[in-house]
Formats: C-alpha cells, sequence, structure tokens
C-alpha cells in the first residue's frame, strides 16, 4: 500500500497561481495521477505522471520525482471555477488500481 | 458521449430497509469499481469486477454486495444500512492495464442517507 499525504486545504487569489504538493510511500511505484473534484460531484481525470518531468497540459501541469516521492500540481490564471478538491492517487507496481489521497481542498477568491 | 451513469443520484433509506444502488457503462471497460466516499475524506475502494472476477477488499463489511450480470452494469447492495453508511457511492470503469494511464472514469455518484 501506499502512504499519501497532501494538504487539506489551500487558498488563493483568482488570476494566481497555486501549487498543490502530494508525497507518498510506495515499495513499487508504476504511476501517480491526479483528480479534480467539485463538491458533490465525482472525480475527473487530470493528469498522470510515471516518468521523472513535467507533465503540462494547458493551465494545469504535474511533476514527479519519483527518487524523492513527490508531486505537485501546478494550476496557473486560477479561475473561480477551479475551486474543488484536487486527489492525488498512486497506483502501485503489479497494480491496475491506484490508491487515492485524502485531497486538497482549493477555495479561488475574487 | 460514452459515460458512467448512476441511478438514483439520492437515495434516502430507512436504517436496515435494504437498497441497491445502480451503476451502467457505455464505455465498454472490463473492470468496474465501487468506491465509498464520506466528506473530506479520499475515496474508499469497496471492492471492483475484472470482468466477472469479483474482488472484495479485505476491509469491506459484509454488508456491502455487488453484483454485475454484464459488462455495462454493476449494482451495489446494502443489506442493512446503517448510519454510518451515509456517504456519496461512486462507481468507477477502466480498462485493466498496468502500463499506461488506464484512468478511472467515475460516474456523479449517489448520495446515500440513512434515517
Amino acid at each position: 500500500g501506499q502512504n499519501i499525504d497532501q494538504p487539506t486545504e489551500m487558498t488563493a487569489t483568482e488570476g494566481a497561481i497555486v501549487q498543490i504538493n502530494c508525497t507518498y510511500q510506495t515499495s513499487g511505484f508504476n504511476g501517480l495521477f491526479w483528480y479534480q473534484q467539485h463538491a458533490g460531484e465525482a472525480p475527473t481525470f487530470l493528469s498522470y505522471n510515471v516518468l521523472d518531468g513535467l507533465e503540462e497540459k494547458g493551465r494545469f501541469s504535474s511533476f514527479l520525482s519519483r527518487s524523492k516521492g513527490y508531486s505537485y500540481l501546478l494550476l496557473k490564471e486560477l479561475q473561480m471555477k477551479d475551486s474543488a478538491s484536487y486527489l492525488c492517487a498512486v497506483r502501485d507496481k503489479g497494480s491496475y488500481i491506484p490508491t487515492f489521497g485524502r485531497g486538497t481542498s482549493l477555495i479561488v477568491h475574487p | 458521449d460514452a459515460m458512467v451513469i448512476q441511478n438514483p443520484r439520492y437515495q434516502v433509506t430507512q436504517f436496515g430497509k435494504p437498497v441497491t444502488l445502480s451503476c451502467s457503462q457505455t464505455l465498454n471497460h472490463n473492470v468496474m469499481y465501487w468506491y465509498q466516499q464520506k466528506s473530506s475524506q479520499a475515496p474508499k475502494l469497496l471492492f471492483h469486477y475484472y470482468d466477472k472476477d469479483f474482488n472484495n477488499e479485505a476491509d469491506t463489511p459484509d454488508n456491502f454486495q455487488s453484483r454485475r450480470p454484464n459488462t455495462s452494469f454493476c449494482f451495489l447492495d446494502i443489506r442493512s444500512p446503517g448510519l454510518g453508511d451515509a456517504a456519496m457511492y461512486l462507481c468507477a470503469t477502466s480498462t485493466r492495464g498496468t502500463s499506461g494511464s488506464n484512468e478511472q472514469f467515475f460516474g456523479p455518484g449517489t448520495r446515500l442517507t440513512v434515517l
């Protein structure tokens, strides 16, 4: 299994940049996912990292360092609609099922 | 559009009264999952199917059962709901693979209230 740690809550200003960190411990790593979940709704897939480095997708980027057991999700040009919970999920080697962290609640204010 | 559908979106039941939640998918994915999520917590995997093979998580109470009659449909049965079972129940699907993203696609969830 994994031990996944994310900050519980973050706040940021509309138009700014925010970085949401995720650290994990696993005996064998096979991929890290970020999901966005608006209140009362289902999680939606944002990104997947399996190799070290930065994956950019529009306003969202995700970074992975396997040696440090660390990832971050970077959100640029924040919009009010980005207020949501951001879930980090890690997949063990040999498994097809990720384990979810408890998520970081991001509040974007004007 | 290919999707994961859950019915109903909101379910109210009485303490001890059996309830069934349903999930269907048009993605033709061979894996279907049921998660329980309580407020501000991580989704907790209850069980999953790979095709017809049922996989129960070790800490899933016996009170929770599941059926998958075909590729498209999966049901969650709660035999005797307790107050602690009030939660959002999420159905998800994916392809099965240990390489590539094989990300999960989630339905909108069913919010269960137990009175």
